[in-house]
């Protein structure tokens, strides 16, 4: 158990739709990080929040939007779903979020959209 | 444009014997670089990480050796157990660029055979 939370494990929405991830880091880490892995990809970093503020912003839709709140719980919202945004959705936490060695990761959201 | 590549996708090895995994990678700015390992419906898990500066990082059973001139690196395993059978991922980060994404390969699959 890495001691990170992703609700739920498993999402099943249609097109179109609209769907809220959730993460709760390890107690005590700061930063936040969400990734998506499609199909035979590797990760693909979204968005990094350190302690509520935007961090680093990678290839993510702006159909996606992310927030970090006051409680340091990550909320990952994905919007106008295509089929195209099915995949797992990871999210992982770290202390400070400029050592990677720290950075553990949740066990994911699989989302399926149909 | 991937890059960081892990062209194996899948590797058996026999228990007992090294496993050796190999990425490359294609951007110079990259300046640190790590492995991660994940089982089936869980996170990844990290394992070993190397800076620019070494050419060589080892922990236990893991060694990671990292030659800049060609943008390789590769993981070892020794002796392999066949509890080392999972998706390995490569990743990088450039540290210079202000935060510290990872982007990753799309994984090779180890299976140690008993």
């Amino acid at each position: 158990d890495s001691g990170v939370t992703q609700t739920p494990k498993h999402l099943i929405t249609a097109t179109g739709q609209r769907v809220t991830l959730r993460c709760s880091p390890r107690s005590g880490d700061l930063s936040v990080y969400w990734y998506q892995q499609s199909l035979d990809q590797g990760l693909q970093f979204l968005i990094q929040y350190y302690n509520g503020e935007e961090r680093a912003k990678g290839n993510i839709l702006e159909r996606f939007s992310a927030q970090q709140f006051p409680d340091l719980h990550s909320e990952l919202n994905l919007s106008s779903l295509e089929l195209g945004d099915s995949a797992l959705y990871f999210c992982a936490s770290s202390i400070s979020g400029a050592d990677y060695t720290e950075a553990f990761f949740g066990q994911g959201t699989r989302l399926t959209v149909v | 444009d991937q890059q960081v590549k892990q062209n194996s996708p899948s590797l058996s090895v026999q228990e007992g014997r090294i496993s050796i995994l190999n990425c490359d990678y294609t951007n110079s700015m990259f300046d640190y670089f790590l492995w991660y390992k994940k089982y089936p419906a869980e996170g990844p898990t990290f394992l070993i990480s190397i800076s620019s500066i070494k050419d060589k990082n080892e922990d236990g059973r893991f060694t990671v050796f990292l030659n800049k001139s060609a943008k390789h690196l590769s993981l070892h395993i020794v002796p392999s157990q066949p509890g080392d059978s999972a998706v390995y991922f490569c990743a990088a980060s450039a540290s210079g660029a202000g935060s510290y994404q990872l982007t990753f390969g799309k994984g090779t699959k180890l299976s140690v055979i008993p």
